[in-house]
């Protein structure tokens, strides 16, 4: 069975710096996947990075990249220069590859932006 | 824009009362599925379907049935609502390779449901 941990429940980061989202990962299978999602006010999810287990660099997506250790478990969403409009819910989850792709998910971690 | 729509958006109803969501693709992917998310947990994944017929359950499937009868629509049924699947309810659709390394989920819109 997989397991996602986010033990930030929430944060605050001044606009214009970066911030680190927590996200560690257990699991068995040597072949999975990592994901991010943002989910603001208005509820909807959004896709932001993924990274593949067997991935030898870190995923970069715009201002997010994921900050990936594979034998620490942990799979860190890094957002540079924060911006007002990333106040929003993220969440961290994971793909397992042998059952139907279903992504497990972390209890998120609630960003807030100061001006 | 993954061409996933979701219906009703919102709902109202009483328990014990059958209620039905859909879950409407554009684009003719083959896995699709359903999650729930409640305060304090991210989403968890009710049903799953890998085509037409066929369907799977997922982390919290009781009290829930599943039903793809075409490849662009994924329903969810509550056969007698209770207060405890008062929710917000996700469809997703895998886009990428059927199996594949790099499958991303994309989400619907959201259905909240609640029963009173």
């Amino acid at each position: 069975a997989q397991k996602i941990t986010q033990t930030q429940p929430g944060m605050f980061v001044q606009e214009k710096e970066a911030v680190t989202l927590d996200c560690t990962y257990d699991t068995s299978d040597q072949s999975y996947g990592l994901f991010w999602y943002k989910q603001p006010s208005s509820g909807e999810m959004i896709f932001l990075i993924y990274q593949g287990s067997y991935d030898e660099q870190n995923a970069t997506e715009g201002r997010y990249s994921l900050n990936f250790q594979k034998a620490r478990k942990s799979a860190n969403l890094v957002i540079s220069a924060s911006q007002l409009g990333d106040s929003a819910m993220y969440f961290c989850a994971m793909r397992a590859f042998n059952a139907g792709n279903m992504l497990t998910f972390g209890g998120g971690t609630r960003l807030m932006v100061k001006p | 824009d993954a061409g996933i729509t979701q219906s009703p958006r919102h709902k109202v109803t009483e328990t014990g009362t059958p209620v039905t969501l859909r879950c409407h693709q554009t684009e003719n992917h083959r896995y699709m599925y359903w999650y729930r998310q409640d305060p304090g947990h991210g989403l968890r994944l009710i049903h799953y379907s890998y085509g037409v017929k066929d369907t799977d359950k997922g982390e919290v499937s009781d009290g829930y049935s599943v039903s793809r009868s075409k490849t662009e629509d994924f329903l969810l049924t509550l056969e007698s609502a209770t207060s405890s699947q008062t929710s917000v309810y996700f469809c997703a659709i895998s886009v990428g390779s059927d199996v594949g390394n790099t499958d991303t989920q994309y989400f619907g819109p959201g259905t909240r449901l609640t029963v009173l």
